[in-house]
């Protein structure tokens, strides 16, 4: 297992399309978690899963943005109606449910919105 | 959102030097991450500590649960150029399993 694998790397769309980002975690993790990152900044929390379920959402989530993992496998993150202020990299993690927790962080999206 | 607070902003300091850095919250967390970030890559986990007080070394890096369980520290020795980066620490409180990031200490080692 090469970790968590995030698909693309870099998205530049128009504002006002749709873009939808993919994420494969670690085989064996059950938690899955988005995050957005602006230049200077550290990554903010998005939403997380345990196995399908999305258990929390954060108020940065706004109506234009959805996240699913229908099988408790991979997952997506959509955006709906981009502006430029979505302009950012997004980050996907992974973590094994268990007491000690590690998260493991992908590559990241880049999204560039022009 | 919600961010913690670290310090240093930032440090430049001469190869071989030790840096240390630390991260502060008004919050209890039940665990604390360390990670180093380069230019246009997900961060990469350094350290892991789930106890407070808790000690733990990775090679050059150690870093520390703080007693009150609201700070952590970060300790680099003997610095080398490839420790340039962002490093920012990231904790998790009980009843979630997010974790909140801070806004990074970013290093810069002159050969």
């Amino acid at each position: 297992d090469t970790g968590v694998s995030q698909d693309p790397r870099h998205k530049i769309t128009k504002r006002g399309q749709n873009v939808t980002f993919r994420c494969d975690p670690i085989s064996e993790h059950n938690r899955l978690y988005w995050y957005r990152q602006t230049l200077g900044q550290g990554p903010e929390f998005l939403t997380y899963f345990q196995n399908e379920a999305q258990l929390e959402k954060s108020r940065l989530l706004s109506d234009r943005f959805s996240a699913e993992r229908p099988k408790g496998s991979f997952s997506t993150l959509e955006i709906q109606r981009t502006e430029q202020g979505d302009s950012a990299m997004y980050l996907c993690a992974s973590s094994f449910r268990a007491q000690d927790t590690e998260a493991f962080f992908g590559q990241g999206t880049r999204l560039t919105v022009v | 959102g919600q961010q913690l607070n670290q310090s240093p902003q930032s440090m430049f300091i001469q190869e071989g030097e030790d840096v240390s850095m630390n991260c502060t919250s008004s919050s209890i967390f039940n665990t604390w991450l360390w990670y180093k970030q380069e230019p246009g890559e997900g961060p990469v986990l350094l350290i892991a500590l789930y106890k407070a007080g808790e000690l733990t070394s990775n090679g050059r890096l150690t870093a520390q649960f703080g007693i009150t369980r609201k700070d952590s520290f970060l300790n680099i020795s003997a610095s080398i150029p490839s420790d340039v980066g962002i490093y920012f620490c990231a904790g998790q409180t009980s009843g979630t399993y997010k974790y909140i990031f801070g806004t990074g200490t970013r290093l810069k080692v002159l050969a």
